[in-house]
């Protein structure tokens, strides 16, 4: 397909382990995000990418969250040393160029992360 | 206080009802709106930008109000299928007219359109 694509879709982790999310941006767009959805709560912004630099990590909840882009394209997300409130849909997204034009973010379905 | 306010709801309306959402934002600065549409479980979509001058997409209407830091939308003529959640957004800027590159996100309002 031409979307984004995350995995996995669902993970289930006990706390305290670590766990990686990955997201494939729709091909060309230079610009990815990355937000988490709790229950009933609305978007929190946690990262974005131009091209492989990071602008903005400043919405990373703490140390245990870090995040990079290779070759422009895939990202990883990765939370160290999981605890409860963790526990979220996170989703990525991309945009073809920066916001100020469009405004259009492509998501994709998300990775919902359980720990327990 | 949140950068971009809604009414949770949820709003309860019956088919063929109108409905207005509205939304505040924190940041003078702000210069690009948008409504988001995310069904349950899926992922959220673009709706519809929001202009200065108001716009309006068939039965979907957006405002801005720049003086009070607003922004509503109105569906007119209510479906079944535009039950879902709203989400304002809100591309923010600094001072000096720079975008943060970053799109805020409401915390959502819910519809349910019933028969």
């Amino acid at each position: 397909g031409a979307g984004v694509s995350q995995s996995p879709s669902n993970k289930v982790t006990e706390k305290g382990k670590d766990v990686e999310l990955r997201c494939d941006p729709i091909s060309g767009h230079t610009a990815l995000y990355w937000y988490r959805q709790s229950l009933g709560q609305g978007l929190e912004f946690l990262i974005y990418f131009q091209g492989n630099s990071a602008p903005d990590k400043s919405g990373l909840p703490s140390d245990r969250f870090s995040a990079e882009r290779t070759g422009g394209s895939v990202s990883t997300l990765t939370i160290q040393r999981t605890q409860q409130e963790d526990s979220a849909v996170y989703l990525c997204a991309s945009s073809p160029r920066r916001l100020e034009n469009t405004g259009e973010l492509f998501f994709g379905e998300g990775s919902r992360l359980t720990v327990l | 206080r949140k950068e971009v306010e809604q009414d949770p709801g949820p709003f309860n309306v019956p088919e063929g009802a109108t409905v207005a959402f509205n939304c505040t934002y924190s940041n003078s600065a702000s210069q690009s709106f948008f409504w988001y549409r995310q069904d349950c479980r899926k992922e959220p979509k673009l709706l519809m930008s929001v202009y200065s001058s108001g716009n309006e997409d068939g039965r979907f209407t957006a405002q801005l109000n720049r003086a009070s830091q607003y922004i509503s939308l109105l569906i007119r003529d209510s479906k079944l299928s535009d039950s879902a959640t709203y989400l304002c957004v809100v591309n923010m800027y600094n001072a000096g007219g720079t975008s943060y590159g970053k799109l805020t996100f409401g915390q959502g309002t819910i519809l349910t359109v019933h028969p």
